[in-house]
């Protein structure tokens, strides 16, 4: 079945560490968001992308950057981690005109930061 | 932006009650407003969803209802069972990119436990 994938599953790095958080996806969807999750705040929307030359900020990008390398692939960056970017992320997709509107979600990256 | 505002954060009914959640929304010009359920564990998967041009929508046990006017949204649930026990997040979509949906904008999600 066509999924959303991410990589890695679990992280627990150090402060100051420079963490990669991979998307990839085979749905052929044009659209990808990065999403934080945090218990009592939801999810908020870091970063997302209509297309591959298409980056644009959400809500809360501050302390990340995302790279777009091709219509599958969508990667967060945490240039220099710290202990509150502690959260599980969720890489999401959607199709592009031809959508209902519906984000279909990868399973999730936790990720610790000590 | 938008800002969705969702309550309860914690719901406990028993099994066979109704539940409702309730959800407000800031921008006049959000048009899409789906609920998510969030298994202990897994993903958030899309339930139920409504537009702007529509009041109310069904899906056997699930309902949701839309007020415009006073910009807010609500699901509800009936004759619960323990599998629905989960974290349900409420969202508002506004146009972006030449379509009618772009970004979703959540809600601070409502735990809801369906005691046996």
């Amino acid at each position: 079945d066509a999924d959303v994938t991410q990589t890695p599953r679990n992280r627990i790095t150090k402060t100051g560490k420079r963490i990669m958080l991979e998307c990839s996806q085979t749905k052929g969807h044009d659209r990808m968001y990065w999403y934080r999750q945090d218990p009592g705040l939801g999810l908020r929307l870091i970063y997302y992308s209509f297309d591959v030359k298409d980056i644009n900020k959400g809500e809360i990008s501050d302390g990340y950057s995302v790279s777009r390398q091709a219509q599958a692939k969508f990667s967060l960056s945490l240039e220099s981690a710290i202990p509150n970017q502690t959260a599980l992320y969720f890489c999401a997709t959607a199709p592009g005109t031809s959508g209902r509107g519906e984000l279909f979600f990868g399973e999730g990256s936790r990720l610790t930061v000590l | 932006g938008e800002n969705v505002e969702q309550h309860p954060s914690t719901l406990s009914v028993q099994e066979g009650d109704s539940a409702v959640i309730k959800c407000t929304y800031s921008d006049s010009a959000s048009n899409y407003f789906p609920w998510y359920k969030q298994e202990l564990g897994k993903r958030p998967q899309l339930i139920i969803d409504i537009r702007s041009n529509v009041g109310e929508k069904k899906d056997q046990r699930i309902a949701v209802t839309l007020n415009k006017t006073a910009k807010h949204f609500s699901l509800h649930i009936t004759e619960t069972q323990p599998e629905d026990s989960a974290v349900y997040f409420c969202a508002a979509s506004t146009p972006l990119g030449g379509t009618s949906y772009g970004k979703l904008t959540f809600g601070q999600g409502t735990i809801l436990t369906v005691h046996p």
